[in-house]
């Protein structure tokens, strides 16, 4: 079956970075998106930005320009999201998830279909 | 950023009833949104994309509506496994924002 499956838990210092790994099965990976969404304890979600795994385009919401990099490895079927310069308030729940994007003439839908359990991050002195 | 509000932030409610969400965009955005269910310590579930298509095995008692800047989210006749949190998203420009969630408890 199609899921997403995330590395474990990880616990950080302060100005370290932390990378999380996101790894496909069950459809061809390069046919769709992987979205990073995050979301702190008791707190909504936060749409991080997209990685395109056919041509490794990205695009990163400018709350985290500079300090996101995500990132893919194809043959592993495994996509990739670092956030450098960690701080306390980057302590979260990080998910990642599978996008639906269809275009046409008449409409336009993206929306996320399959996500990964998600992987917490821990930023602390 | 298009700013995404959510009303009521939340909700009591009983089994059986029919209960209406709203998520307001700060600008037009035709109708490029998503609506997300969230339990505790799960991931988002998918209901509803493109404002008002109903993703395949969601319930058809989830209705969505609007377009433009004003959206809805109708549950008729609640399960008791509708009580949760539901967020709305746009996807018209980047960043692809969340309203604040609406948490749907039992009365």
């Amino acid at each position: 079956q199609v899921q997403l499956v995330q590395s474990g838990p990880e616990v950080k210092k302060p100005g370290a970075s932390v990378k999380v790994s996101c790894k496909a099965s069950g459809y061809s990976f390069t046919s769709n998106d992987i979205n990073w969404v995050r979301q702190a304890p008791g707190q909504g979600l936060e749409w991080m930005g997209w990685l395109n795994p056919l041509s490794g385009n990205t695009a990163y919401s400018q709350s985290f320009q500079g300090r996101v990099t995500m990132t893919r490895d194809t043959p592993k079927m495994t996509a990739y999201m670092e956030l450098n310069s960690l701080r306390s308030e980057d302590t979260a729940v990080y998910f990642c998830a599978r996008a639906v994007r269809f275009h046409s003439s008449k409409e336009f839908y993206y929306y996320m279909d399959v996500w990964g359990e998600g992987t917490t991050v821990t930023v602390s002195s | 950023a298009i700013r995404m509000t959510q009303s009521p932030s939340s909700l009591s409610a009983s089994t059986g009833d029919r209960v209406t969400i709203t998520c307001r965009a700060s600008q037009d955005i035709a109708t490029y949104l998503v609506w997300y269910q969230q339990k505790p310590g799960k991931a988002p579930k998918v209901l509803i994309y493109a404002a008002s298509t109903l993703q395949s095995g969601v319930p058809s008692r989830f209705t969505g509506g609007g377009s433009g800047t004003d959206f809805t989210l109708t549950i008729s006749f609640l399960q008791s496994e509708d009580f949760a949190t539901y967020y709305c998203q746009q996807y018209y420009s980047n960043p692809y924002t969340f309203g604040q969630g609406t948490k749907l408890e039992i009365k």
